[in-house]
Parts: C-alpha cells; sequence; structure tokens
C-alpha cells in the first residue's frame, strides 16, 4: 500500500494573501488531483496533473495555480485568498488517467479570516 | 444537470439497522467508487465497483450499469458506521465526479 501526506493540515490565511498547499504520494501513481470540498457539499476538481510536468484545469480552477514539481508531489497556491472563505482541499492520486481507483490524502482545511 | 444524485441525504438507524444508500447517475458510467468520509474530512475508499457486487465484511456495493445506479448496503450497523458516504463516478479516465453525500448517525 501507500499513502498520500498533505501539509498542512490546517492553514489560516488573511484575506488577499497567496497560500500553497503540499501534497506527496509514494504509490508511485502517475496522476494526482485536488479537490476542494464546501461545508456540507460533494467535492469538485480544481486541478489535475496525467503525469510528471503535466497540468490540466478541472471544474474550478480560477482562483487557484498548480505545479507538479515531481512524480510524487503536486502542490496547490491559492493566488488571493477569499474572506471568511472555508473549505477543505484534497488531494488524490490514482494509478493512471484510465478508469482507475482513486486514493485520497486526509485533506487541509482552509479559514480565511 | 446534476450528473450524480445520493439519496438519502440524511439517515439515522438505530445500532444493528441495516441500510441502503442509494446512488443514480444521468449519463453512462465508466467506472465508480464509494467512500467514506471521517467527521475530521479524511476520505477512505470503500469499493471501486463499476459493475457488478462487491463485499467487504458488513459492507455490500452493486453496481447495475444498464440501470446507471449503484448502491452500498451496510449490515448490523454500528456507531462507528456515523459519517458520510459519497459516491463518486469516473468522467472521461478517473476524474471523478462526486454526489451531495449521505450523511448517516448510528445511535446506540
Amino acid at each position: 500500500g501507500g499513502i498520500i501526506t498533505q501539509t498542512p493540515k490546517f492553514l489560516i490565511g488573511q484575506e488577499g494573501q497567496k497560500l500553497t498547499l503540499k501534497c506527496q504520494q509514494n504509490f508511485n501513481h502517475d496522476t494526482m488531483y485536488w479537490y476542494r470540498q464546501d461545508s456540507g457539499k460533494g467535492l469538485r476538481l480544481i486541478y489535475y496533473s496525467i503525469t510528471e510536468n503535466d497540468l490540466q484545469k478541472g471544474d474550478l480552477s480560477e482562483g487557484y495555480d498548480a505545479s507538479r514539481e515531481k512524480k510524487s508531489s503536486f502542490s496547490l497556491t491559492v493566488t488571493s485568498a477569499q474572506k471568511n472563505e472555508m473549505a477543505v482541499f484534497l488531494c488524490a492520486s490514482s494509478r493512471d488517467n484510465a478508469n482507475t481507483e482513486v486514493f485520497f490524502g486526509k485533506g487541509t482545511r482552509l479559514t480565511v479570516v | 444537470g446534476q450528473q450524480v444524485q445520493q439519496s438519502p441525504a440524511s439517515l439515522v438507524l438505530q445500532e444493528g439497522e441495516n441500510a441502503e444508500l442509494q446512488c443514480n447517475f444521468s449519463t453512462s458510467l465508466n467506472s465508480m467508487q464509494w467512500f467514506y468520509q471521517r467527521p475530521e474530512g479524511s476520505l477512505v475508499s470503500l469499493f471501486y465497483n463499476p459493475s457488478g457486487t462487491k463485499q467487504s465484511g458488513r459492507l455490500t456495493s452493486t453496481t447495475v450499469i444498464k440501470e446507471r445506479r449503484s448502491s452500498l448496503h451496510i449490515s448490523s450497523s454500528q456507531i462507528t458506521d456515523s459519517g458520510t458516504y459519497l459516491c463518486a463516478r469516473g468522467n472521461a479516465g478517473a476524474k471523478l465526479t462526486f454526489g451531495g453525500g449521505t450523511r448517516l448517525t448510528v445511535r446506540p
């Protein structure tokens, strides 16, 4: 088995601040994802990366940047945090970009004050 | 329109009762997955089940592709089963579209 590690677990930012969330996986998976979950709602895809150095926009990419620095890591940047924003950001990975099982990290909980 | 619909939105059980959670898809299905979301937010994959029936302990997942639906059956529920259950369909690969979830509460 493997594990997906997200850092930090909790992130408090100020309005307008640029914030970076990090994700590492040791599955040796090709494809990685960033999802956002708002309170009481389902997950929505922000960005994904099919392989190292690849970047694809999801349904919710506006306001975010992403970077796949190497196969095992995928970071997400909130370019300008919105006041009173609260959400959980979940990183995930899968063996490839075909129809295959997806595994998730434990999440980063963002609060903007 | 909404591609993945889950029902019920919430469910309260007495410990020991069984539960049936449903997931319906508006378009044809390539793959689907059931997840359990812990109260603190982490997601655990329960089943990757594109078709047919899979069982793991007290949990059984059945996906019927022709009918565009999947169900999750929990038998003899326990208090520790409480949490949110999410289903998701795969779109053009492993990208997932999630349903709104079923929030399960199991009482002693």
